[in-house]
């Protein structure tokens, strides 16, 4: 059974960086039949899709629009886990933020970390 | 992004069968699975549905999906009091920014 645990600062303060890590148990950050994903949810923008890793004979990353120029999602196979970096942070981004498993083949989250709530304040 | 609508809320007594709507386009529902989820409040959403029609084991079958076009739904027959949730569809898009597209959400209250 895969299972995700994330881990960062649960406050951040305006124009910094927002890192999160979500360590996964029960499967391989390089496994070829899911992607890793980052979605955040907050009362004005719903569920919102971040970003995604994932490895198909090499690795690819994919970046929603709207965070694209300040996102970073990485894997880090010696861990087996993956990052999210947003940096710039505004209010703007405070939020629940969550890490996911993406099923390539059916294409859905079959598996969601916690959640984490990070508030950007001074 | 792709605007995936859904009603913000929805209503039914115990025992009713109720339906949750998703609207989308060509870019996405058209063209893509639809999965579900349901969130309870303080948690993750939880995987109700996938591929359009299909549950995870472990999913009541009270919980059925369907897709025609650019719109799917969601039916829960007999309702029950712990049905009493926030609901949400989502679909990938192939849009010029491709993406995962979440409807906003419904939420059910069980009268």
């Amino acid at each position: 059974q895969v299972q995700l645990q994330q881990s960062g600062p649960g406050l951040v303060e305006p124009s910094q960086t927002l890192s999160l890590t979500c360590a996964i148990s029960g499967d391989s950050v390089s496994t070829d039949d899911a992607a890793w994903s980052w979605i955040r949810q907050s009362p004005s923008r719903g569920l919102e899709w971040l970003g995604r890793a994932y490895y198909r004979s090499r690795w690819h990353v994919e970046y929603a629009a709207s965070v694209r120029s300040r996102l970073s999602v990485r894997p880090d196979t010696s861990k087996n886990h993956f990052s999210l970096q947003l940096n710039s942070v505004t209010a703007e981004d405070t939020a629940v933020y969550y890490c996911a498993r993406w099923t390539h083949a059916e294409s859905f989250f079959d598996t969601w970390g916690q959640g984490t709530l990070v508030t950007v304040s001074p | 992004q792709s605007v995936v609508t859904q009603p913000p809320s929805a209503s039914g007594t115990p025992g009713q069968r109720v339906t949750i709507s998703c609207s989308g386009s060509s870019s996405d529902i058209e063209k893509n699975f639809v999965s579900w989820y349901q969130q309870l409040p303080g948690a993750a959403p939880k995987l109700l549905i996938y591929a359009n029609d299909l549950r995870p084991s472990g999913v009541p079958d009270r919980f059925s999906g369907s897709k025609s076009g650019t719109s799917a739904s969601l039916a829960i027959s007999g309702l029950q009091s712990e049905d009493e949730a926030t609901y949400y569809c989502a679909s990938w898009s192939d849009s010029l920014n491709p993406h995962v597209a979440f409807g906003g959400g419904t939420t059910l209250t069980v009268l």
